[in-house]
């Protein structure tokens, strides 16, 4: 069974301060996602990927894929309030198939 | 439609009675997902559809739970029998096409209470 854990479970921080959140597994997936989820929203995908070392980078976010494809990392700088949500990670089941799983996901609060 | 609609929003129902969740998927899209969100934790993965095929429906938890989709769009989710540890959110979510790269459009979902 594939599992995605992710690290913190919860995260309070100041507006300005920077954060990062930890994705991983044992399994090797053949591509990654990062979404954000608001209460009482669906998940919003913010970045996939699909390439061993591969960094994305989207405004203030920077998103990274190990390069064993087991884990991954997303990086925000100068939090600020709008960023609050619950982050979640998701790794295709096997390479090239249709499901993703997801992970445990991360619950950041900035405060003003 | 512009997005992911799920019906109803919100859903209380008595322990033992069958409740059905509606998805409307982003019109085109083939691919259509259930996934189950408890207390704000990460999704369970329920059931897959490409078109009007289920070919993976092994998330589902037991056989209270069936789903369907009709002309390659509209699903819906039934839970008969309700008990109380079906409460959560049910996320609806479609994809141009299955694999990897499109990513989800998710629905607001459904949150469902069983009392």
């Amino acid at each position: 069974t594939q599992l995605l854990e992710q690290s913190p479970q919860f995260l309070s921080i100041q507006e300005g301060e920077n954060l990062t959140v930890y994705c991983n597994s044992s399994s090797v997936f053949s591509s990654l996602q990062w979404y954000r989820q608001e209460p009482g929203e669906g998940p919003v995908l913010l970045v996939t990927v699909v390439t061993g070392g591969e960094v994305k980078k989207l405004k203030r976010l920077t998103f990274q894929f190990g390069d064993a494809r087991k884990d991954s990392s997303l990086h925000i700088t100068a939090a600020q309030p709008g960023d609050t949500g619950l982050y979640l990670c998701a790794g295709d089941s096997a390479s090239g198939t249709y499901k993703y799983i997801f992970g445990t996901g991360t619950r950041l609060k900035v405060l003003a | 439609g512009a997005g992911v609609s799920q019906s109803p929003s919100n859903k209380v129902t008595e322990k033992g009675k069958d409740v059905e969740l509606r998805c409307d998927p982003i019109s085109g899209h083939t691919a259509l997902y259930w996934y189950r969100q408890s207390l704000g934790q990460g999704l369970e993965f329920l059931i897959y559809f490409q078109g009007n095929s289920a070919p993976d429906k092994s998330g589902l938890p037991s056989d209270r739970f069936s789903a369907e989709r009709t002309g390659g769009s509209v699903s819906t989710l039934t839970i008969q029998r309700t008990q109380q540890e079906d409460s959560a959110v049910y996320l609806c979510a479609s994809s141009l096409y299955s694999g990897t790269g499109p990513g989800y459009t998710f629905g607001s979902g459904t949150r469902l209470t069983v009392v």
